[in-house]
């Protein structure tokens, strides 16, 4: 059963970048796609991109794609959401889950939904 | 802001049916894109409940059960439990916006 052990809290100040990571275990790396969701205090949740290591590409959402970098190693099955020029409202708690890739009409969707979590990890910008 | 509307809040007496409904549009829902469903309980990560507008994934309760029909897709929680008291998000694919995943507002479920 793959688990997704995410990295611990942090707390930076206006301006700055945060690294979040996101190892997994019990599948091969290659095997599946990770996604990056986001939820602010009290708000609902939003995609931010993912990564795909079988092709070692990333995609991500047009709100976020000037200042987030997610990348792997794939020698040690961890993913990295780094997100740049921190503001407040990023203050969020930061999910990684498995996506599970879809062909539907012939189209492809490497993120089409998300069915194991990591636990979040939170990020405080102040 | 979301593109995927849903109720705010919903609830019901135990063992009520009760539906939450995602209402999209043309360039998701519509589009023929796929619905999927999860449940969030307080301080947790979510938790997929349907995906694919009508499948649920090994473990989960029969009394969950989604449907699709044009631009909207509705969730139903028949014999409503205690336990059920949790957010739920709808998901889906918009290709308006960038080519993005995309979840809706949530709703609050609560157990009367």
């Amino acid at each position: 059963q793959v688990q997704l052990v995410q990295s611990g809290a942090e707390m930076k100040g206006p301006g700055s970048s945060v690294k979040v990571s996101c190892k997994a275990s019990g599948d091969s790396f290659s095997n599946f796609a990770i996604s990056w969701v986001r939820q602010a205090p009290g708000q609902g949740l939003q995609w931010m991109g993912g990564f795909i290591p079988r092709f070692g590409t990333a995609t991500y959402a047009q709100t976020f794609e000037d200042r987030l970098t997610i990348s792997a190693d794939a020698s040690t099955a961890t993913t990295f959401l780094e997100l740049s020029s921190l503001r407040s409202e990023d203050t969020a708690v930061y999910f990684c889950a498995r996506a599970q890739n879809q062909v539907v009409n012939g189209e492809q969707f490497f993120f089409s939904y998300m069915d194991i979590w990591g636990k979040g990890t939170t990020v405080t910008v102040s | 802001q979301s593109v995927l509307t849903q109720p705010p809040s919903v609830s019901g007496a135990p063992g009520q049916r009760i539906t939450i409904s995602c209402t999209g549009s043309s360039s998701n829902i519509g589009a023929g894109y796929d619905v999927h469903w999860y449940q969030q309980l307080p301080g947790t990560a979510p938790k997929v409940l349907i995906y694919s507008n009508t499948n649920r994934p090994s473990g989960v309760p029969d009394r969950f059960s989604g449907s699709k029909s044009g631009t909207s897709a509705s969730l139903t929680i028949t014999g409503l439990q205690a336990e059920d008291e949790a957010d739920y998000y709808c998901q889906s694919y918009d290709s308006s916006l960038g080519s993005s995943y995309v979840f809706g507002t949530g709703t609050k479920v609560t157990v009367l």
